[in-house]
């Protein structure tokens, strides 16, 4: 099966500029989420989606970070402005609704704020 | 709230040495444990996971994990380790009741060498 695609790859912005991320989950994944991973840290999430629902959002700083599952499928992630320590690498993963055993990543999209 | 703490920030080994990565979570009910595997310029991929059962799960190329509940602990173990096992290792946890995100550790890099 295809896995979880995003992109871009990388990106360089100037901060208090804007950027998004996209993420396509694996097909039938109803579950999909956000992980911010700075560099020597673990992943931190940021946004779980339930279908095109918000399940948890507490960790996101929603005075610059949004994001959306419109129709429960593809997923944007934006930052609006960007700081310095927004520099860091973004991953999308996915699992069935209710899934424990773990999610499918994506490769990431690595920020780097200037 | 859960956390996870991964003692060894580096570890450097020499090929054929023995492997313990140690790994304790805080959490007060019954969780779902993993350790993840991030190849170099690769994605997080799932190692190994214990959900219940007999305490000492093993995962893919060689690596297996023992959970302690008393303990708290759930250390990663592999007898003879080999180059290409250089790699960050993440072990996260999360809530066995389901549907709840995935709590990971800061990571320890693994630099194996000839």
């Amino acid at each position: 099966e295809a896995g979880v695609a995003q992109s871009p790859r990388y990106k360089i912005i100037e901060k208090r500029q804007s950027v998004a991320f996209w993420c396509n989950p694996i097909s039938g994944h109803a579950t999909l989420y956000w992980y911010q991973q700075i560099l020597g840290q673990g992943p931190k999430l940021l946004i779980q989606f339930q279908n095109n629902g918000v399940v948890d959002d507490s960790q996101l700083p929603k005075d610059r970070f949004s994001a959306e599952r419109l129709k429960g499928v593809d997923s944007t992630l934006k930052i609006q402005p960007a700081k310095l320590e927004d520099s860091a690498v973004y991953l999308c993963a996915s699992s069935p609704a209710g899934w424990v055993d773990g999610y499918t990543f994506g490769s990431g999209t690595r920020l780097t704020v200037v | 709230a859960q956390s996870v703490s991964q003692h060894n920030h580096h570890v450097i080994l020499s090929e054929a040495a023995s492997l313990e990565l140690g790994c304790n979570y805080s959490y007060g009910g019954t969780v779902n444990l993993f350790w993840y595997v991030q190849y170099p310029g690769q994605h997080l991929q799932l190692l190994l996971k214990y959900f219940s059962g007999d305490p000492l799960v093993k995962g893919i190329k060689g690596f297996e994990a023992e959970f302690i509940k008393s303990k708290f602990s759930f250390n990663l173990r592999k007898p003879s380790v080999q180059w290409s096992d250089t790699a960050e290792y993440f072990c996260a946890v999360n809530s066995a009741r389901g549907n709840t995100p995935l709590v990971f550790g800061k990571g320890t890099r693994l630099s194996v060498i000839a």
